[in-house]
């Protein structure tokens, strides 16, 4: 079975400062999806950046990108020039060849004015 | 193009009682995923539906949980006799096809008294 571990439970982070959240991933699959979420107060859940595993190319939303090792099953998320805006609850998730999405326990980032 | 709906944004229920949670999919999308959130954890696949089909139940309890998605109509998540550890975030996703990102709703907060 798939398993998603994020180390650390809440960071913080100097408002216009980068950050990076942590996300390892355990598959015996070789072609799968990786996701960061984003939850904010509202609870909404709101997809931040999408990697497909074929693609070695790391990818990139604005100010929001990933590293992808596919080898060391890691993946983690990097926040450029941090903003109010982003404080929220992150999400690690992995969707397998069944369709299904497993999520990580999540990291609850802080941002410092 | 509205995005996915969830009604009620919050249940409250006394033990015993039914909870009867909807889910309306983004205009075109046919997949529906039904997924749980306790407090402080991240979210748990319960169940997929093809339109008026189960494909995928294997998250969802066997007693006292059901799903469906009828031709015409929200998808349905239904919970019979709720008890107190019922109380959490119901996240309905959609999406228009196999492999293709699912949009998550707001989610509905039942609260089980």
């Amino acid at each position: 079975a798939q398993t998603v571990t994020q180390s650390q439970p809440e960071m913080s982070v100097q408002e216009a400062e980068t950050v990076t959240l942590s996300c390892t991933y355990d598959t015996s699959e070789s072609d799968y999806y990786l996701f960061w979420y984003k939850q904010p107060p509202s609870r909404q859940m709101i997809l931040v950046i999408r990697q497909e595993a074929y693609k070695q190319q790391n990818a990139t939303e604005n100010r929001f990108s990933v590293n992808f090792q596919k080898a060391a099953k890691s993946f983690s998320l990097k926040i450029s020039d941090s903003q109010l805006g982003d404080a929220a609850m992150y999400f690690c998730a992995y969707r397998n060849r069944d369709d299904k999405i497993i999520f990580g326990k999540g990291t609850r980032l802080h941002i410092l004015p | 193009n509205a995005g996915v709906m969830q009604n009620p944004r919050h249940l409250v229920r006394r033990r015993g009682q039914e909870a009867r949670l909807r889910c309306s999919p983004m205009k075109g999308h046919s997949h529906v995923y039904w997924y749980r959130q306790l407090p402080e954890e991240g979210l748990k696949f319960m169940v997929y539906l093809q339109k008026e089909n189960i494909i995928d139940e294997s998250g969802m309890p066997k007693e006292r949980f059901s799903a469906e998605f009828p031709k015409e109509g929200p998808s349905i998540l239904r919970i019979q006799q709720v008890v107190r550890g019922d109380s959490a975030a119901y996240f309905c996703a959609s999406s228009h096809d196999l492999k293709e990102t699912q949009y998550f709703g707001p989610g509905t907060r039942l609260l089980v008294l």
